[in-house]
C-alpha cells in the first residue's frame, strides 16, 4: 500500500532564509512524487515532480526537492523564503494519496 | 488559471437537501478527480471517472455520487446532507498515467445549515 507523511504541521521561518517542508513516503515500486502548494481560498497548485532521473527536481517559484531513495523522503526546499511563500504544501505520492499537508508561515 | 472551472462557488443548504455540483476539466483532460476539504481532515479523494468511467473510489459515502458525461464534464451529487458534509469540494483533471500532475478547480464551498 501507498502512503505519504508529512511530519509537520506547521514551519516557520523568517524571510530570505532557506526553507525546507518534509515529506516522507512508502511505495512498493517507483515512485511518483509530487509537491502541491494551497494559497488561501484557492484550490491546490502544481510545484512539481519526481518520475525518475535526477534527485534534484527544480519547479515553479524557485522552489526544489530532492529525492532520496535510501531515507525515502522527497523534501521540498528554498535557498531564500519570501512572505509571499507562506501557504499549504502538500506532498503526494502517485494520483490520489496527499499528506495531511504543512503550513508555512514566512515572517518578515 | 488552471483551467478547471467549478460551480457554484458557494453553495449553503440545509440539512436533508440534496445538491449537485459540477466541474469542467481542462480542455484534453480525460481523467476527473474530486476531493474533499475540511479543517481538521486535510484533503481526502473521493473518486475518480477517466473518460466517462469509474476508476478509482476512495472515502466517498454512500449519499453521495457522481459521474462523468460524453463532453468530459462532471458532477458531485451529495444527498441527505448533514452538518458534517460542510467542506470545499475540489475537482481536479489529470492527463491519464500516473506520471502526470493534476489541476485543481478553485473549489465549492458548500455549507450545510
Amino acid at each position: 500500500a501507498q502512503s505519504v507523511a508529512q511530519p509537520e504541521d506547521q514551519v516557520n521561518v523568517a524571510e530570505g532564509n532557506p526553507l525546507t517542508v518534509k515529506c516522507t513516503y512508502s511505495v512498493s515500486g517507483n515512485p511518483y512524487l509530487f509537491w502541491y502548494v494551497q494559497y488561501p481560498n484557492r484550490g491546490l497548485q502544481f510545484l512539481l515532480k519526481y518520475i525518475t532521473g535526477d534527485n534534484l527536481v527544480k519547479g515553479s517559484y524557485g522552489f526544489e526537492a530532492e529525492f532520496n531513495k535510501s531515507q525515502t523522503s522527497f523534501h521540498l526546499k528554498k535557498p531564500s523564503a519570501l512572505v509571499s511563500d507562506s501557504a499549504l504544501y502538500f506532498c503526494a505520492v502517485g494520483k490520489l494519496i496527499f499528506g495531511t499537508g504543512t503550513r508555512l508561515q514566512v515572517f518578515p | 488559471d488552471s483551467g478547471v472551472t467549478q460551480t457554484p462557488k458557494h453553495l449553503i443548504t440545509a440539512t436533508g437537501q440534496r445538491v449537485t455540483l459540477r466541474c469542467s476539466p481542462r480542455s484534453g483532460d480525460l481523467s476527473v478527480y474530486w476531493y474533499q476539504q475540511s479543517l481538521d481532515q486535510g484533503l481526502q479523494f473521493l473518486i475518480q471517472y477517466y473518460n466517462g468511467e469509474e476508476r478509482a473510489k476512495g472515502n466517498i459515502l454512500e449519499r453521495f455520487s457522481a459521474q462523468q458525461f460524453p463532453d468530459l464534464h462532471s458532477e458531485l451529487n451529495l444527498s441527505s446532507l448533514e452538518l458534517g458534509d460542510s467542506a470545499l469540494y475540489f475537482c481536479a483533471s489529470s492527463i491519464a498515467g500516473e506520471t502526470y500532475e493534476q489541476y485543481f478547480g478553485p473549489g465549492t464551498r458548500l455549507t450545510v445549515t
